[in-house]
């Protein structure tokens, strides 16, 4: 079956740091592919997503590229900030499955000024 | 503005008690799921619907029960069967494809006294 699979944390960075949060896949077919993003005590929101190989989902200086040959979609972000602490979650949704996503387990980011 | 409530944020139940969590969309998705989040854990699934009178048990599904009556509306009831149902709550609704991703509600966090 469907699985995604995300670097373990926490991760604690610096203010002004480059992050990468690894998230590869495992899918039958062509899934859509996202991130969500967690903060303290709410529900997860939609931060960026790609629907097909190749293509680059970006929001609020993050970025993510559908990589269909290494199977991942890792989030990046040139210069992280004290606010985007939070746990942060990549999904999939393919054609199988009757149309559910599948989340990988999160991974806490915490950002120190 | 169109978004999915969760009410209350905050339930507190008794030994042998159910109780019901609700859930209302007004985006006219198609879909609504609900899942259990425990502390620093990822998501599991408890029950799914695809459409109006109809729905899917997923992974966690013993000791809850649903309903969908109407597309806005997809409430959870946490049975007295369920043992150990302190845990945060998320209820989300998405359009049927695989091209959407998912709106979550804000959740509910409830607690056994």
């Amino acid at each position: 079956g469907d699985s995604v699979t995300q670097m373990e944390g926490p991760v604690t960075l610096s203010e002004e740091a480059f992050l990468t949060i690894n998230c590869t896949y495992t899918a039958t077919g062509y899934p859509s592919l996202f991130w969500y993003v967690q903060y303290p005590g709410e529900g997860l929101q939609l931060l960026l997503k790609a629907t097909k190989a190749d293509d680059k989902g970006s929001n609020k200086g993050f970025e993510a590229t559908y990589r269909k040959e290494t199977t991942s979609f890792h989030l990046e972000k040139g210069s992280v900030q004290v606010s985007d602490s939070a746990v942060y979650f990549c999904a999939l949704r393919g054609n199988t499955n009757a149309g559910k996503s599948t989340f990988g387990d999160g991974t806490t980011l915490t950002v120190k000024p | 503005d169109g978004g999915i409530t969760q009410s209350p944020k905050y339930l507190f139940r008794k030994e042998g008690q159910n109780v019901t969590l609700s859930c209302e969309q007004n985006l006219n998705h198609d879909a609504m799921y609900w899942y259990r989040q425990d502390p620093g854990q990822g998501l599991r699934l408890i029950y799914y619907s695809q459409i109006v009178n109809d729905f899917q048990k997923g992974d966690i599904a013993e000791g809850y029960s649903v309903s969908r009556e109407k597309k806005e509306s997809f409430p959870l009831t946490v049975t007295s069967a369920q043992k150990n149902p302190t845990a945060f709550y998320l209820c989300a609704s998405s359009m049927g494809t695989e091209a959407y991703g998912y709106t979550f509600g804000s959740g509910t966090r409830l607690t056994v006294v």
